[in-house]
């Protein structure tokens, strides 16, 4: 049973560096979001693809954050010039897709967890 | 937007007995919580998930209730083992967008003694 797979597991960087994280959905997933969480919190949206569409972003993304989808099968999240607030789990989940009367189930992967030094 | 509470936020119980969870949510057009159970060092996992049109589900030793009227739903873990031990998420949808985004509680530790 292949569940959804985030690499790499921990990255650790310098502030004002660049860093990316890469997801891969189960595979008959068309729905892929992206969080974040903090110590002590639940996850907090950051983002979700359709396909290979990027549906909506949450005001926590600034623009330093882009997300992409390209062939509507793994995604990738890019930090620029990273800071020590952007110090988190970053979690990928799937879904198949569904609308609002009829909503499907969303599974975690288990986080890349990015530390700022 | 939507708004989820969730308590408490650390609860201990001695192996066999049982732990509730509870959680409040704001948006009354919700219709879908999950529960999600995060064990150190990995994502959340699923555990159960209830649906608006239905007031309980059960799934072994995990039940969940809904009552939409009073906008609260909860987690009922019977006969704790230690391997329950963990922190448990509640969640609820932002439904504007259709996307289905979950909007999480602050989690609960479950901590089950021997």
């Amino acid at each position: 049973d292949t569940g959804v797979s985030q690499n790499p597991r921990h990255k650790i960087t310098k502030r004002g560096q660049n860093v990316t994280f890469r997801c891969d959905p189960i595979s008959e997933h068309n729905r892929l979001y992206w969080y974040r969480q903090t110590l002590g919190q639940g996850p907090e949206f950051l983002t979700y693809f359709q396909n290979e569409a990027q549906l909506e972003k949450s005001r926590l993304l600034s623009d330093r954050f882009s997300a992409e989808r390209p062939k509507g099968s793994f995604s990738t999240l890019e930090i620029q010039r990273t800071e020590q607030g952007d110090s988190a789990m970053y979690l990928c989940a799937s879904s198949l897709g569904g609308d609002s009367r009829n909503l499907f189930p969303q599974h975690f992967g288990d986080g890349t967890r990015l530390s700022i030094l | 937007g939507e708004n989820v509470e969730q308590h408490p936020s650390t609860l201990s119980v001695q192996e066999g007995d049982s732990a509730v969870i509870k959680c409040t949510y704001s948006d009354s057009a919700s219709n879908y919580f999950p529960w999600y159970k995060q064990e150190l060092g990995k994502g959340s996992q699923l555990i159960i998930d209830i649906r608006s049109n239905v007031g309980e589900k059960k799934d072994q030793r995990i039940a969940v209730t809904l009552n939409k009227t009073a906008k609260h739903f909860s987690l009922h873990i019977t006969e704790t083992q230690p391997e329950d031990s963990a922190v448990y998420f509640c969640a609820a949808p932002l439904l504007t967008g259709g996307g289905n985004k979950l909007t999480f509680g602050t989690g609960t530790q479950l901590k089950v003694e021997l």
